[in-house]
């Protein structure tokens, strides 16, 4: 299985401010048709996963400029260039390149 | 608008055999390109992918639950079924499926991630 290792465990921001998560995989998720196959995903408390990002930098459908992703390979980050209070909570990233796909761990975004 | 929620059972016994429905809207599991996976929580834990069902009817499932899991789909009553045998403490969790879909631009095709989920449906594991 591909490992999705994430940090900081825990993040504390403030309004306004930008925020970045790091994520690095065991192996290169770069796939032969030039897209990196890695999702992120906003789990708000009490609520389902929300796709933020698909393919490593394309912003999911209603998701705010705001969030950025970007890298290549094994390593990549999600930005938040602005935080808003209402983007606390549980951010994953997660490999879609084989499966069984696998997330990491979660950074806690605490605002 | 696509929609998914799940249903089943919020107990089950060890040992037991879990049976849990995505029952969904606003797409079909015939069209090229729809998948519906599905996904577990534990309590205070990180998310978990269990298993894929796409609409060729190819079915992934996680390694280490592979013996225990099986998915099925129903087109005609759009629902994909998750069963889960033996049943233990250690699968006590909220459990989710998920929309995802491969765009075709005419020579790749592209996973645009799990887009659209169902509100989960918590299960408890216990005697």
């Amino acid at each position: 299985d591909i490992v999705m290792t994430q940090s900081p465990l825990s993040l504390p921001v403030t309004p306004g401010e930008p925020a970045s998560i790091s994520c690095r995989s065991s192996r290169s998720l770069l796939h032969s048709n030039g897209h990196n196959y890695v999702d992120w995903y906003l789990q708000k408390p009490g609520q389902s996963p929300q796709l933020l990002i698909y393919l490593g930098s394309n912003r999911a459908s209603g998701v705010p400029d705001r969030f950025s992703g970007s890298g290549s390979g094994s390593d990549f980050t999600l930005k938040i260039s602005r935080v808003e209070t209402e983007d606390a909570g549980l951010y994953y990233c997660m490999q879609g390149l084989q499966t069984p796909h696998t997330f990491g761990g979660g950074t806690k975004v605490e605002i | 608008q696509i929609t998914l929620k799940e249903s089943g059972p919020a107990l089950v016994k060890p040992t037991q055999t879990l049976t849990l429905t995505c029952t969904f809207s606003g797409f079909s599991l015939t069209t090229n390109g729809v998948n519906v996976g599905w996904f577990r929580q534990p309590p205070g834990k990180a998310l978990e992918w269990l298993a894929l069902i796409y609409w060729d009817d190819d079915e992934r499932y996680s390694p280490s639950l592979v013996r225990r899991l099986t998915v099925t789909k129903d087109t005609s009553k759009n629902q994909v079924v998750l069963t889960m045998t033996d049943m233990g403490p250690l699968d006590t969790g909220t459990y989710f499926c998920a929309h995802r879909f491969f765009f075709h631009d005419g020579t790749t095709s592209y996973p645009m991630g799990y887009d659209i989920w169902g509100q989960g449906t918590p299960v408890t594991v216990s005697s």
